[in-house]
């Protein structure tokens, strides 16, 4: 059973440009899960989708935004990317979709902004 | 306080020895926790999860809940080199906001 992929697995912009990374859920899930990770930082919350909705949301600025497609996948753009936008955005898909159920993760995109 | 703490270490044991990380968190009311490894350059993968009080085991993984003191901890028994990793305690966010928080992680590095 194939896991959580995202693409593209790296992406180098420049600031102002906007960046676009997407993210295919296990089969059968339904929750997708978006989370930053700069440098040396931990896991930060993003967004939160489930059965094509947006359930949550974390302190991040509306220049990030995404949606769920039909089919669970999804897509995370941000806008006017900004130096500090570089990090690893991770993608992770539950089965529920809750905050209590496990979440596997892809192997993420490696934002660069220069 | 941040919602989910650990010591970033890096966190020293030698090859053979048990390693002991270690969460603490501020809600009261979170149910479950879920311990993720980290290896440098890939993404967090899923290793223990733990519902009630007490301890869970799984192989030479072991995680403890401690409800009332809010407090989960991680033990690796004989610990080897391909443990190293940063590990990762995370948490559902209070108020039943649904989703899960993540500590910053624990640096562990086992040497032979």
């Amino acid at each position: 059973e194939a896991g959580v992929t995202q693409s593209p697995t790296h992406l180098i912009k420049t600031r102002g440009q906007q960046a676009t990374l997407r993210c295919s859920p296990i089969s059968g899930h339904t929750s997708v899960y978006w989370y930053q990770q700069a440098l040396g930082l931990g896991l930060q919350f993003l967004l939160w989708y489930d059965e094509g909705e947006e359930r949550n949301r974390g302190n991040f600025p509306p220049r990030f935004s995404g949606r769920q497609f039909p089919n669970y996948s999804s897509e995370l753009n941000v806008n006017a990317l900004e130096l500090e936008d570089s990090a690893l955005y991770l993608c992770a898909s539950s089965l529920i979709g809750g905050g209590d159920e496990k979440l596997f993760f892809g192997s993420g995109t490696q934002l660069s902004v220069l | 306080q941040k919602e989910v703490e650990q010591n970033s270490g890096p966190l020293s044991v030698p090859e053979g020895a048990i390693a002991s990380l270690n969460c603490t968190y501020s809600d009261r009311v979170s149910q479950s926790f879920f311990w993720y490894r980290q290896y440098s350059g890939k993404s967090p993968e899923l290793i223990m999860s733990i519902y009630s009080n007490g301890d869970k085991e799984d192989g030479r993984f072991t995680a403890q809940l401690n409800k009332a003191s809010q407090y989960v901890s991680l033990l690796i028994r004989d610990s080897q080199p391909s443990d190293s990793a940063t590990y990762l305690c995370a948490g559902p966010h209070r108020g039943g906001y649904n989703k899960l928080i993540f500590g910053a992680g624990t640096r562990l590095a086992v040497h032979p």
